[in-house]
């Protein structure tokens, strides 16, 4: 049973445009997320993050908004650049249990 | 600060062989959790250790199995090797560990990760 979900495996923009990265969660005492992004021979880096009592959270030009009735959550990148072209993952964490569940990643393609 | 440092980056080895993977964690973090990447599979969440004892485990089988030691410097061990288990070993580390709380302390940062083949 796949926790967290990223339903999309690749996503390809234009450069300034925006890039929409989705992730799904079936665990409702998932408390706080986390969006990482890794590039090819390198480890992922967080990115961004959220906690369930918000339902949005803003860092430049990246977004992540949370909707917990519907278990989903998104990364809007606005406007997109060629440097953001990388593997995304989303992460899930549940502060009781101490675990934190990552989807399968998408990777994300900005084109010149 | 210096990152997270793993070793060795590149490794092959043949079926039935075992490996052993070093994590050097940022100074300061307590926690280190390891994963492992396979195409198609994203990260799978193999164990932490926080101050020298297993916190949790992930669905591996036994033949995985890692150590954290005084310094937070932590091994992986994978024995009897599987032309299954080639795949991308992650290293993280964090203050506090996986899903303990709000704050930051739980970020994770991650080694290169040492790429295993098994031939």
């Amino acid at each position: 049973d796949q926790q967290v979900k990223q339903n999309s495996p690749s996503l390809s923009v234009q450069e300034g445009r925006i890039s929409i990265l989705n992730c799904d969660y079936t665990n409702s005492m998932f408390d706080y997320f986390l969006w990482y992004k890794k590039y090819p021979a390198e480890g992922p880096t967080f990115l961004i993050s959220i906690s369930s009592i918000k339902d949005k959270n803003e860092d430049g030009r990246f977004t992540v908004f949370l909707n917990k009735s519907a278990k989903h959550l998104s990364l809007h990148i606005v406007p997109s650049q060629p440097g953001d072209s990388a593997v995304y993952f989303c992460a899930a964490s549940d502060s009781n249990a101490g675990k934190s569940t990552f989807g399968d990643g998408t990777t994300l393609t900005v084109k010149p | 600060k210096a990152g997270v440092t793993q070793t060795p980056r590149y490794l092959i080895k043949t079926r039935g062989q075992q490996v052993t993977l070093s994590c050097s964690p940022i100074s300061g973090h307590r926690s280190v959790s390891w994963y492992q990447q396979t195409p198609g599979q994203g990260l799978q969440f193999l164990f932490e250790y926080f101050s020298e004892t297993q916190r949790n485990k992930g669905n591996f089988p036994g033949r995985f199995s890692g150590r954290q030691f005084s310094n937070s410097r932590s091994e992986m061990n994978v024995s009897t090797l599987e032309l299954g288990d080639s795949a991308l070993y992650l290293c993280a580390s964090s203050l506090e560990g996986l899903g303990q709380g709000f704050s930051g302390a739980n970020v994770l940062t991650f080694g290169a990760g040492s790429r295993l083949t098994v031939l």
